[in-house]
Parts: C-alpha cells; structure tokens; sequence
C-alpha cells in the first residue's frame, strides 16, 4: 500500500513568487491534515481535512495561504506572494480517524520550502 | 487550547544506556498521546501511543508512562542503538478536537 506522497520534496522560491505543495493521502483516508515545522520548532497544525471539507483551519498563518482538497482525494496548498517566514517544511498527514479506531496519523516525508 | 512542552531539546547517550524524553501538556481533557520518530530524511512515523485510561505502555525496548494528574507523559528507550538515532515528538490530541498538538522535538544521539 502506498503512504502519503508529498510533491515536491524541495522547492526554493524568490520572495513575491507563488509556490504550490501537493499532498496525496492513503487511499481510504478522509481525514487530511497538513502541518509546518519551522526549524527547532514544534509541528505546528496548519488546517484539517474530512474529504473535500476544511474541517479546522484555525492554524492556517494568513490569507496568503490557500488549501483545497477538490473530489476528497489529493490536497494542494498554494502560498502567495511567498514571504521569507513561510520557509519550512510542510508536512501532510492522513489518517480513517484520530484518536478511536484507526487513529493512526500517516505523515508524508514533508516538502522543505525555502524562501529567499 | 492545547500546549505541549518537550524536554529535552536534544540528548547524547552512549549505546546501551537508557533514554527519556518528557512532556508536559496543558489540557486535562486530552486523551490521546503518540510518540513519532523522524529519522533524518525520512517521515515522521509512529513508534508508540497510549492513551488517558492507560498509565504505561511498553513494546520491546521503548515504554511510555502517563500522569494524568500532572498531566505529563515520558518516552522510555532501554538500551539504546545507533539506529535510535533521530528526532523524537511527542503529541496530545485534545477531547473533541481532531487534531494533534506537538512538542518542539527532541534529538537523540546515540554514539557507539
């Protein structure tokens, strides 16, 4: 069975320019979550999925930030303009469900954005 | 909401020696606890989870503990290999929420 599949695995981006990050879940799986670890610090929650709808996305930093998951299958996340702040590496997750039955949460290897 | 503190930020153990990792979370509703591993250039992957009913989980050399009165929980790792070497985070999933919170990381090193 395949994991989460992340594209790309890095991406170095100019300041003002548009970088799009695709998360593609284990099949089966409604929930989707994608989350930003900034170097040295924590995992930080950045919006939830349950198909095709954004369940949470309180962690989401600004409107520069736009999720979709169309058709409850594959994920993108598009920043723009990019800021040198947005540079970390963005994971994806995915999991049946979170905390009962199959709570597992299933991460992708994550894409290392840098912004300069 | 939800906080979660990880200490320490990094260890250094010699091969066979024990390791422990601590977190501290804030709200007492949170009943689910998972421990991910992230070795270097890989994903972050479940090794253990226990959850608010349970005060100790072991599996082969790794254990985690839960005081739920103190509202923290520990990694245990006996007998340490090179190959435990990464970084480990701790998470919380609080009650009625669907998402998990995480601590900073911990880097463990662990020389021959």
């Amino acid at each position: 069975e395949a994991g989460v599949t992340q594209f790309p695995s890095h991406s170095v981006i100019e300041k003002g320019q548009t970088v799009t990050l695709r998360c593609d879940p284990i099949s089966g799986h409604d929930n989707l979550y994608w989350y930003r670890r900034v170097m040295g610090k924590e995992i930080k929650f950045l919006l939830h999925f349950v198909k095709e709808s954004k369940q949470d996305e309180s962690g989401m930093p600004n409107n520069r930030f736009l999720a979709e998951r169309t058709g409850g299958t594959y994920s993108t996340l598009k920043v723009q303009p990019a800021e040198l702040e947005d540079s970390g590496v963005y994971f994806c997750a995915s999991s049946q469900g979170m905390g009962g039955i199959g709570a597992e949460a299933f991460f992708g290897q994550g894409t290392r954005l840098t912004v300069v | 909401g939800e906080n979660v503190e990880q200490h320490p930020s990094t260890l250094s153990v010699q091969e066979g020696d024990s390791a422990v990792i601590k977190c501290t979370y804030s709200d007492s509703a949170s009943n689910y606890f998972p421990w991910y591993k992230q070795e270097l250039g890989k994903r972050p992957q479940l090794i253990i989870d226990i959850r608010s009913n349970v005060g100790e989980k072991k599996d082969q050399r790794i254990a985690v503990t839960l005081n739920k009165t103190a509202k923290h929980f520990s990694l245990h790792i006996t007998e340490t290999q090179p190959e435990d070497s990464a970084v480990y985070f701790c998470a919380a999933l609080p009650t009625g929420f669907q998402k998990l919170v995480f601590g900073t990381g911990t880097r463990l090193l662990v020389s021959p």
